[in-house]
């Protein structure tokens, strides 16, 4: 049974540019969260899906949003990057609408430069 | 904002003695759960223990929690060199929650051998 995917696993992007991460939940599953994991913090929520919808949001801007697919994979994309985005970007999956514990994903180093 | 404190930011101890992490948070919770990260990696889910618990084991995993002072405890008996990673507490908030994880900045566990 494969767990949490995501890839890619690293990316080095350009202040400015856009990024796309994406993210395959644990079999079974059907809700996915995002977390943001600067260097030395604990990770931060960004938001999560259910049912292919946004159903709860963290404090993050407008440059962060994502999208659920009907196999309840999902993607996050950051627009306009700044250097402060540079973070391990993690995806969690859970099941039973997401109140139980979550399973995380390897995360997506990036690096913006 | 993260939610969570976690005490002590850093632990250093010889394998086979005991390890002991502590969090403390500030608005009632559902439930708390502690993951552990090995070099900025993805999170393993550890144990959850919900607000009308006091008390959890798992293996040499024990954890408590004391609602009334807002904390929790993470017990960690005969350590082991692979115990090395850091160890964070999450927080799970309302009784409808849709699972939003609040996390501490985390303790660190150096276990020697």
């Amino acid at each position: 049974d494969a767990g949490v995917t995501q890839s890619p696993t690293h990316l080095i992007k350009t202040r400015g540019q856009q990024v796309t991460l994406r993210c395959s939940p644990k079999s079974g599953h059907d809700t996915v969260s995002w977390y943001q994991q600067a260097l030395g913090q604990g990770p931060q929520f960004i938001f999560q899906y259910y049912e292919e919808e946004e159903r709860q949001r963290g404090n993050f801007p407008d440059r962060f949003s994502g999208h659920q697919f009907p196999n309840y994979s999902s993607e996050l994309n950051v627009n306009a990057l700044l250097l402060g985005d540079s973070a391990l970007y993690l995806c969690a999956s859970s099941g039973l609408q997401g109140i139980h514990e979550q399973y995380f994903g390897p995360g997506t180093r990036l690096t913006v430069t | 904002s993260q939610q969570g404190e976690e005490d002590p930011q850093a632990l250093s101890i010889q394998e086979g003695e005991n390890a002991t992490m502590n969090c403390s948070y500030k608005t009632s919770i559902n439930n708390l759960q502690w993951y552990r990260q090995n070099s900025g990696r993805g999170l393993v889910h550890l144990i959850l223990i919900r607000s009308n618990e006091r008390e959890k084991h798992s293996g040499r995993l024990r954890v408590t929690l004391d609602t009334s002072k807002k904390s929790s405890s993470l017990l960690i008996t005969a350590s082991r060199a692979a115990d090395t990673a850091s160890y964070f507490c999450a927080t799970v908030h309302g009784s409808g929650n849709t699972g939003k994880l609040i996390f501490g900045q985390g303790t660190t566990l150096q276990v020697k051998p």
